[in-house]
Formats: C-alpha cells, sequence, structure tokens
C-alpha cells in the first residue's frame, strides 16, 4: 500500500504559472520529502521536511506541511518548460528502521512553453 | 564522484531465467535500496540494507533476493523471472535518516 497520494494525477499549466501538487499519507512520520523524476531517469531529491516544521523554501520551491491532516504540498513558482517531470512525495515513517521510504503515485507536471 | 550507479540498464528475460543486477556507490553511504516503479505509479520498496552483511524485506520482496557483501555494493537477484516483474528498478543509498540518492534505473522486461 502506498503511504502518500498525490492529488492531482496529472496538471498541465504554461509557463510563468505556478503549480501546486499536494500529498496525503496515513501514518506518523519523520519527515516528509519530495522528489522529481524526468522521463526516463531516476529521481532527484528536492526538498525535506521535517515533522516538526511547517513550511520550507528552496528557490522556486515552497513546501508545507500540516501534520494535523497528514498531508502537505508542493508549490513550483513561476514554472518553466524545464519543470515538466513527476513529483513524487515519500514519507519515512516514525519509529522506521533503515529509513524506509513510502511514496506516493505522484503528479505528471507538464508546463507549455 | 560517480554517486550511484547501475548495471545493467536494460535487459531482456524470458520467463523462468535468472539475473542479477548491480548497484554501486562511491559516497561511503550505510543504507541502501532496491525499488521498482511500475508505469505510472510511484517506487515501492523491495529489500534495503543498513550495513554490509544486513538485509531486510521491504513492502514487496517475493521472488527477489539480495546481497550485501560489500558496504558499495548491493546486489538484487531474480531466481526465477516471471512477467509480473517487469519493471523499472532503481537502486538508493543514504547515510541514516538523510536524503535517498537514487540511480539512473534498470529496465527489465520479462517475456
Amino acid at each position: 500500500s502506498q503511504q502518500g497520494e498525490e492529488d492531482p494525477q496529472a496538471l498541465s499549466i504554461q509557463e510563468g504559472e505556478n503549480a501546486t501538487m499536494n500529498c496525503s499519507y496515513k501514518t506518523s512520520i519523520n519527515n516528509l520529502q519530495w522528489y522529481r523524476q524526468n522521463s526516463g531517469r531516476g529521481l532527484v531529491h528536492l526538498i525535506l521536511i521535517r515533522s516538526n516544521e511547517r513550511e520550507k523554501h528552496s528557490g522556486r520551491l515552497r513546501v508545507t506541511l500540516d501534520t494535523s491532516k497528514k498531508s502537505s504540498s508542493l508549490l513550483i513558482t513561476a514554472s518553466r518548460a524545464a519543470d515538466t517531470a513527476s513529483y513524487f512525495c515519500a514519507t519515512d515513517a516514525y519509529n522506521n528502521a533503515g529509513n524506509m521510504l513510502t511514496f506516493g503515485g505522484g503528479t505528471r507536471l507538464m508546463v507549455k512553453p | 564522484n560517480a554517486g550511484v550507479t547501475q548495471t545493467p540498464k536494460f535487459r531482456v528475460l524470458k520467463t523462468g531465467q535468472s539475473m542479477t543486477l548491480l548497484c554501486a556507490q562511491d559516497m561511503n553511504h550505510e543504507y541502501m535500496y532496491w525499488y521498482r516503479q511500475d508505469p505510472g505509479m510511484g517506487l515501492r520498496l523491495i529489500h534495503y540494507s543498513v550495513g554490509e552483511g544486513t538485509t531486510a524485506k521491504g513492502e514487496v520482496p517475493d521472488g527477489y533476493n539480495v546481497s550485501r557483501l560489500k558496504k558499495q555494493n548491493f546486489l538484487l537477484g531474480l531466481e526465477s523471472a516471471a512477467p509480473s516483474q517487469t519493471s523499472v528498478y532503481f537502486c538508493a543509498s543514504s547515510y541514516p535518516e538523510k536524503t535517498q540518492y537514487f540511480g539512473p534505473g534498470t529496465r527489465l522486461l520479462v517475456l
């Protein structure tokens, strides 16, 4: 079973617009991470937010975490065509031996030039 | 610094054949992981290792075996391949409680 579920499954926007993706999860976590995957490639880590943090920024990325609702969002501002990729949230569950990550199904983002 | 590398990049097997996928990392990471990714889905953990000589089962371990004889290498074996094992396999490594770094993936087709 997948701990994280992304919403929407697919998103198409114009270059320059903002893109928001949401992730919901089921159990208590140590942290939540967002990864990007370009077509046919491996995953690249974007940002990690710990359970005691509410918001984190990295460049054009903003991640929020609401542990009471067990949800997170990833905002990409001023999107570019190069942001076209699939985005996955992954949770590191509390008391998790080996720091195993559980991935959601991903949001496929297309940014049109 | 190559990061995480995987060999082979692509392989076609017939049902019942066996093969081994190799993952190597040069970052001195303690933890290593094997995932599979099916079309349109996220990654699912097959097996993982928290140190040389140790392995543990993940979410979908059936039909796979692993070994971690050296800290830098993590091998994934398929003893008798089945069409349901057609997938893209990703290896990752990390320090404890830190970001996982992923390899480029191995595409496996089982006919």
